[in-house]
């Protein structure tokens, strides 16, 4: 067991350009969340996902986000047309079951200029 | 709707002095509660949790925190602090999906 890794650890973009991170949970774990931490700031939700199955996304969340989680392995989160107020960490964590410690990736650190 | 809050976003202890990070939610229903340190640079990892049992739950790195459902309020303390105890500290709740409270950065003086 690797733990949760993200890829990839750095991405910097020029403004309207699309970006896709992805996260490889640990395997055995139903749940896979995905959040945005800036500067300060606690990790807010973004979406999660029980198997592949999407069941929650943020309110706050632009149609410009979209996660996938095909097989119930891997997830992608995509932002198409990135805004310099997307510059933010994008933290993974994955889970299994309610009740149980939730594993952090290292983050993908995204600036937009 | 469902809130975590942290009270204080910076607190300033000194070395061997209590540490005393305070979190409260909003339902009615107790939901499952943990805490969470993030070391400068590095991931969040777990400190401590609270599922069902017993309220007064003891965590890695000597803290412990006390459930506490008339006050809904899960707050954390360790008696004597330490420098390496310089860290933010999130308070986190489980009412379906894992939510945070914004934080509390812990600054540890000589």
């Amino acid at each position: 067991d690797t733990g949760v890794s993200q890829n990839p650890r750095h991405k910097i973009t020029k403004r309207g350009q699309n970006v896709t991170f992805r996260c490889d949970p640990i395997s055995e774990h139903n749940r896979l969340y995905w959040y945005r931490q800036t500067l300060g700031q606690g990790p807010e939700f973004l979406t999660y996902f029980q198997n592949e199955a999407q069941l929650e996304k943020s309110r706050l969340l632009s149609d410009r986000f979209s996660a996938e989680r095909p097989k119930g392995s891997f997830s992608t989160l995509e932002i198409q047309r990135t805004e310099q107020g997307d510059s933010a960490m994008y933290l993974c964590a994955s889970q299994q079951g309610m009740n149980t410690e939730a594993f952090f990736g290292q983050g993908t650190r995204l600036t937009v200029v | 709707a469902q809130s975590v809050t942290q009270l204080g976003s910076h607190v300033s202890v000194s070395e061997g002095a209590l540490v005393l990070l305070r979190c409260n939610y909003s339902s009615s229903v107790p939901p499952y509660l943990f805490w969470y340190v993030q070391y400068p640079n590095q991931g969040l990892q777990l400190l401590l949790k609270y599922t069902t049992g017993a309220t007064l739950v003891k965590g890695i790195n000597g803290f412990e925190a006390e459930f506490k459902k008339s006050e809904t309020s899960f707050h954390l303390t360790k008696p004597s602090a330490h420098m390496s105890d310089a860290a933010e500290y999130f308070c986190a709740v489980h009412w379906g999906k894992l939510q945070f409270g914004a934080g509390t950065q812990v600054v540890v003086t000589p």
